[in-house]
């Protein structure tokens, strides 16, 4: 089946740029989406179709997917962006269609 | 504003059944597939179930294939999974979402989420 990697912890201090990355094997043909889970909180997409961002999420949060890696990236840091954030994509050709990423835990110093 | 409430997660022992309840609000339920997905204390995210807009189609991973069924009733606007042969690693916050899906790239994403309701499985 198919798997994502993601790194378990990425640091970064305010106001600078955090790039968290999901790879995958030829993950660029795929669309990839982005959850945002901060402690005791369900899940919440920031990113979806590789890049697009659903209303209310803050211009900050932006994605990308080419080759064998997707990355969202957070511009600006703030304190409040510290979270799992989670890669996932739907493979609708695969008996397993269904993937997330490990998770990726964002720490702002 | 659309609302996901979980419901129906108790301590149950290994081998028992449960079943989750998800009242759904804010959108047209018939018109969307719907999702479970757990977490498992201090774990990642897990997809459990998919069921199609109409209740005629079901999709589930090969970890509850056999033992969990996915339903919906949309007169009520309530998703379900019934949930049997508990084990020990069912154990986990179980979410409803609902679906979204591009027909043309064959993708889905899950938004937005209920809470989440907590099902033990202990003895």
């Amino acid at each position: 089946s198919y798997v994502l990697t993601q790194p378990p912890s990425v640091s970064v201090a305010p106001g600078k740029t955090a790039r968290i990355t999901c790879g995958g094997n030829n993950i660029g043909s795929k669309s990839v989406h982005w959850y945002q889970q901060k402690p005791g909180q369900a899940p919440v997409l920031v990113i979806y179709y590789d890049s697009d961002r659903p209303s209310g999420i803050p211009e900050r949060f932006s994605g990308s997917n080419s080759g064998n890696t997707a990355t969202l990236t957070i511009s600006r840091v703030e304190a409040g962006d510290e979270a799992d954030y989670y890669c996932q994509v739907w493979d609708s050709s695969s008996d397993h269609p269904e993937v997330f990423g490990g998770g990726t835990k964002l720490t702002v110093l | 504003e659309v609302q996901l409430v979980e419901s129906g997660g108790v301590v149950v022992q290994p081998g028992g059944s449960l079943r989750l309840s998800c009242a759904a609000s804010g959108f047209t339920f018939d018109d969307y597939a719907m999702h479970w997905v757990r977490q498992a204390p201090g774990k990642g995210l897990e997809w459990v179930s998919l069921i199609s807009w109409d209740g005629g189609s079901t999709y589930y991973a090969d970890s509850v294939k056999g033992r969990f069924t996915i339903s919906r009733d949309n007169s009520k606007n309530s998703l379900y999974l019934q949930m049997n042969s508990l084990r020990a690693e069912d154990t986990a916050l179980y979410y409803c979402a609902k679906d979204n899906f591009i027909a043309v790239a064959g993708t889905r994403w899950f938004d937005p989420w209920g809470q989440g309701t907590l099902v033990t499985v202990s003895s």
